[in-house]
């Protein structure tokens, strides 16, 4: 089942912050999230496996509620360089479908000067 | 971290011809997928190239359509046989050192296929 993210869309200015959510219906057994910047490959941000988690830096960071059904990815005084495409995916745990991601429908970032 | 190269990076191709996509990654990987992304959109899993058997398809992929090949734990292809317009994509492969829910999946720069 395929995760949902919000806002479909986000312009900002440099320096502001902004917070792009995943949710499902379903608690996930794991939430990834990556950056895609046009004619590019999806690049890897961070993993969350717990519920309760909450990881990364000072500038990106990303939790997980405690019931696993939601992952917030937080990005602080915003730089032009964050701009692109943000997915999520949803990782599957049994049988062949170990490991295999299932994504949203992605958040545009675009930051201006 | 696995480095993933894939070719051809882009290709423009004839209705009814079929094109074949090679993926290699830089170590041994124990999973490797192939995604398609319709331009703007999200990234759709088409199946798991699975190495010394059947790759596992998703619902709406089929292997007539879609044969995927896996000789070894660091190369794969997918091809996109009989193809239509509606093929039109970036189709990108992915590799995870392990078959784990916790376990970085990491991307090629993808194939642009145009299909006239």
């Amino acid at each position: 089942q395929q995760p949902v993210q919000s806002p479909q869309a986000v312009i900002l200015r440099e320096g502001e912050d902004a917070v792009i959510n995943c949710s499902s219906s379903k608690a996930l057994y794991s939430v990834h999230w990556y950056r895609q910047k046009h004619g590019e490959a999806p690049v890897f941000l961070m993993i969350l496996l717990k519920g309760g988690e909450q990881k990364g830096h000072e500038k990106i960071s990303a939790s997980f509620n405690e019931k696993k059904q939601q992952s917030s990815l937080y990005l602080t005084a915003s730089q032009l360089s964050y701009s692109g495409t943000y997915f999520c995916g949803a990782a599957h745990a049994g049988g062949t479908s170990y490991g295999k991601l299932t994504f949203g429908q992605g958040t545009i970032l675009t930051v201006h000067p | 971290s696995a480095v993933i190269s894939q070719k051809p990076s882009r290709d423009i191709c004839q209705r009814g011809t079929s094109l074949t996509i090679q993926c290699q990654v830089d170590s041994q990987v124990t999973m490797m997928f192939w995604y398609r992304q319709q331009p703007g959109q999200s990234l759709t899993l088409i199946a798991t190239a699975n190495q010394g058997s059947e790759a596992t398809y998703e619902s709406g992929f089929v292997i007539d359509k879609f044969p995927i090949s896996r000789p070894n734990l660091t190369f794969s292809t997918l091809t996109v046989s009989n193809m239509s317009p509606e093929d039109s994509s970036i189709y990108l492969c992915s590799a995870a050192a392990r078959q784990a829910i916790q376990e970085t999946q990491y991307f090629g720069p993808g194939t642009r296929l145009l299909v006239l």
